[in-house]
């Protein structure tokens, strides 16, 4: 139980255009699902907490109208790159927290990896 | 602001011996750890937990240990396997939000 998918896996886009990354937990349901970016050897950042029905809550330093999250379903949550440019390549995981499993543990997406000519 | 730290970013042991993976962190107000491990092009997995008001956690081969007073906590991984060698990430958590250490490369060397 607890899995998290994440869709595309990989991703090429054009400089300039707009992609879609999906998460969803598929045996659970997730009040709270978060998006993370990391960068080569380097550690998971925190992007936005993604609360089903509201607003995302944005970190410091992440701009929210470049990075456009829904999260419109107990089990689906989107996170939207807006006229990407080569400096938004990186992979980017999401992870869903499930509030009746274990307090905090967050069960996470296996990745997408973005790359932005 | 770094405020978990994973100072070590690789580790080399021997299959049976004991691998310990060390962090530390500034704020004082986390007070829920967590490890995680992570494969290549893969999404982080949970591997254990502890409490602020616990000072060790056991599940099978791994446990985990917090200082308090020294804002440190350790992963120990016994007997190591090769299929433990992997990245592994400490996270800490305040009021719900967890932050995440730069990780530890672990190669376990058959």
């Amino acid at each position: 139980g607890a899995v998290v998918s994440q869709h595309p896996s990989w991703v090429i886009c054009k400089s300039g255009t707009s992609v879609k990354i999906e998460c969803r937990s598929l045996d659970f349901q997730a009040t709270t699902m978060f998006w993370y970016r990391q960068f080569p050897k380097q550690s998971l950042m925190l992007m936005a907490t993604s609360n089903e029905g509201s607003k995302a809550t944005y970190e410091q330093g992440v701009e929210k109208d470049k990075f456009l999250i829904n999260h419109a379903s107990l089990t689906l949550s989107t996170l939207t790159v807006t006229s990407a440019h080569p400096e938004d390549s990186s992979f980017y995981i999401c992870s869903a927290r499930d509030s009746k499993r274990r307090r905090l543990e967050q069960f996470f997406g296996p990745g997408t990896r973005l790359t932005v000519l | 602001d770094q405020q978990v730290k994973q100072n070590s970013p690789s580790l080399s042991v021997q299959e049976g011996r004991i691998s310990i993976l060390n962090c530390d962190y500034t704020n004082s107000m986390f007070d829920y750890f967590l490890w995680y491990k992570k494969y290549p092009a893969e999404g982080p997995t949970f591997l254990i937990s502890i409490s602020s008001i616990k000072d060790k956690n056991e599940d099978g081969r791994f446990t985990v240990f917090l200082n308090k007073s020294a804002k440190h906590l350790s992963l120990h991984i016994v007997p190591s396997q090769p299929g433990d060698s992997a990245v592994y990430f400490c996270a800490a958590s305040a009021r719900q939000k967890v932050t995440f250490g730069t990780g530890t490369k672990l190669q376990v060397i058959p």
